[in-house]
């Protein structure tokens, strides 16, 4: 079953502009993933934020994290072309906080140059 | 150093056939995880190792999977009697657990092994 769930599904936008994708998530966590996916190959790790942190910064990224809601936020400033992917957002569920892993169905970011 | 790889790239096989798939993890990282992902779709959890044994294997769909990883290494993740329906990119990826265990840590991904059953 999937445990986060992203939104939008597909997101189109110029070069240079933000990208905002969501994602919602059921049970309680103890931190939260974020991954990119370029051709249905290979995710890559983006970002880490834990249930105690409510935002966080890496480069060009921004990710939120509210547990009241049980959602987070990904932002993308100044896109480009390269960052054309996938993005997953992935929670860890077991008796110690992870033994699996629950990615959500990923929002497909298109970059237009 | 190396990442995770995975062989063999693409596989494709009959129905009914027997199929394994290979995952090499990071050199020293004890945990090591099989997803299944189908088109448009995430990653679906399959089976966890930590070190030899399956610590959580509850995401395999049904006894024809199952998957080894005798020396705390590499993983064979072993298919019986494919179906179509088997059909998708199955990812394997390893992480390094800290001291207070669980997923804290970032998993490192493959590329994945596609399968196709005809």
């Amino acid at each position: 079953s999937q445990q986060g769930e992203e939104d939008p599904q597909a997101l189109s936008i110029q070069e240079g502009e933000n990208a905002t994708m969501n994602c919602s998530y059921k049970t309680s966590i103890n931190n939260l993933q974020w991954y990119r996916q370029n051709s249905g190959r290979g995710l890559v790790h983006l970002i880490l934020i834990r249930s105690n942190e409510r935002e966080k910064h890496s480069g060009r990224l921004r990710v939120t994290l509210d547990t009241s809601k049980k959602s987070s936020s990904l932002l993308i400033t100044a896109s480009r072309a390269a960052d054309t992917a996938s993005y997953f957002c992935a929670t860890p569920e077991g008796p110690r906080g992870g033994n699996q892993f629950y990615f959500g169905t990923g929002t497909s970011l298109t970059v237009i140059p | 150093g190396a990442g995770v790889s995975q062989t063999p790239s693409n596989k494709v096989t009959e129905k009914g056939k027997y199929v394994e798939l290979r995952c090499d993890p990071i050199s020293g990282h004890t945990a090591l995880y099989w997803y299944r992902q189908s088109l448009g779709q995430g990653p679906e959890f399959l089976i966890y190792f930590q070190g030899t044994g399956a610590a959580d294997d509850s995401g395999l769909p049904n006894d024809r999977f199952f998957a080894v990883r005798p020396e705390g290494s590499v993983s064979t993740l072993k298919i019986q009697r494919t179906e179509r329906g088997d059909s998708a990119v199955y990812l394997c990826a390893s992480s390094s657990l800290g001291l207070a265990g669980g997923s804290q840590e970032t998993q490192y991904f493959g590329p994945g092994t596609r399968l196709l059953v005809l």
